[in-house]
């Protein structure tokens, strides 16, 4: 299995600030043949189910506020909350679709300080 | 509007089956693959299998091999995860999820506590 890390595990910024989350896979989900990086990223509330954020690596889910960006490539990711609000207040998880068994990311708590 | 509607909360008792439903609108059920995710009171999130609600082919989390049966009825767009020989561990809340890149669209979540 794909065994996706994830750091930190928490963080505290302020509003405004940037928020960065980084997340590393144990190989590559770099599919050669039509260059994708098949990994997501989802933001779950309390209470709530996970809620797509991007997909593809980079490539943000439809009403999902420009704020959020996805970077990386191979084994190395980052989810960034470039002017972190109030309502991004959440855990995010990363995924990678690459194999037929998907698998998350621990997650990472977002809170303002 | 995509929208997958779960069963209701349940409660077994150790050593008992459960079956949870996940019912899809606003959507070609056969399209897409549904897969079950899920998570423990303050834990994250467990994948557990794969169905392709077309063919009926399945794939599940070695975790679960043995244990779990996803199924579904085309007729009226519903996939099923069925867990057997439950025990406490498995007290969680179960989602269903629609993949299409990664997991776009889920279910309310379904509560199963597991306790005698």
């Amino acid at each position: 299995d794909i065994v996706m890390t994830q750091s930190p595990d928490s963080l505290a910024v302020s509003l405004g600030e940037r928020a960065t989350i980084n997340c590393k896979s144990s190989q590559s989900v770099l599919y050669s043949s039509n260059n994708k990086n098949y990994l997501a990223w989802y933001q779950q509330k309390p209470g709530q189910p996970p809620k797509l954020l991007i997909y593809w690596a980079s490539t943000r889910e439809s009403g999902v506020p420009d704020r959020f960006s996805g970077s990386g490539s191979g084994t190395d990711f980052t989810l960034t909350i470039s002017s972190l609000q109030a309502e991004d207040v959440a855990v995010y998880y990363c995924q990678q679709y690459y194999s037929t068994l998907p698998t998350f990311g621990p997650g990472t708590k977002v809170d303002i300080k | 509007q995509v929208q997958l509607v779960q069963s209701g909360a349940e409660v077994k008792k150790p050593g008992a089956s459960v079956k949870v439903s996940c019912k899809a609108s606003g959507y070609t059920f056969t399209s897409y693959d549904i897969n079950w995710v899920r998570q423990a009171t303050g834990q994250g999130l467990e994948w557990m299998g794969w169905m392709n609600p077309n063919s009926g082919n399945t794939g599940y989390a070695q975790k679960f091999q043995g244990r779990v049966t996803m199924t579904r009825n085309t007729s009226i767009s519903t996939a099923y995860m069925e867990l057997s020989s439950l025990r406490s561990e498995d007290t969680a809340v179960y989602y269903c999820a629609r993949r299409v890149t990664g997991f776009d669209y889920w279910g309310q979540g379904t509560l199963v506590t597991v306790s005698s």
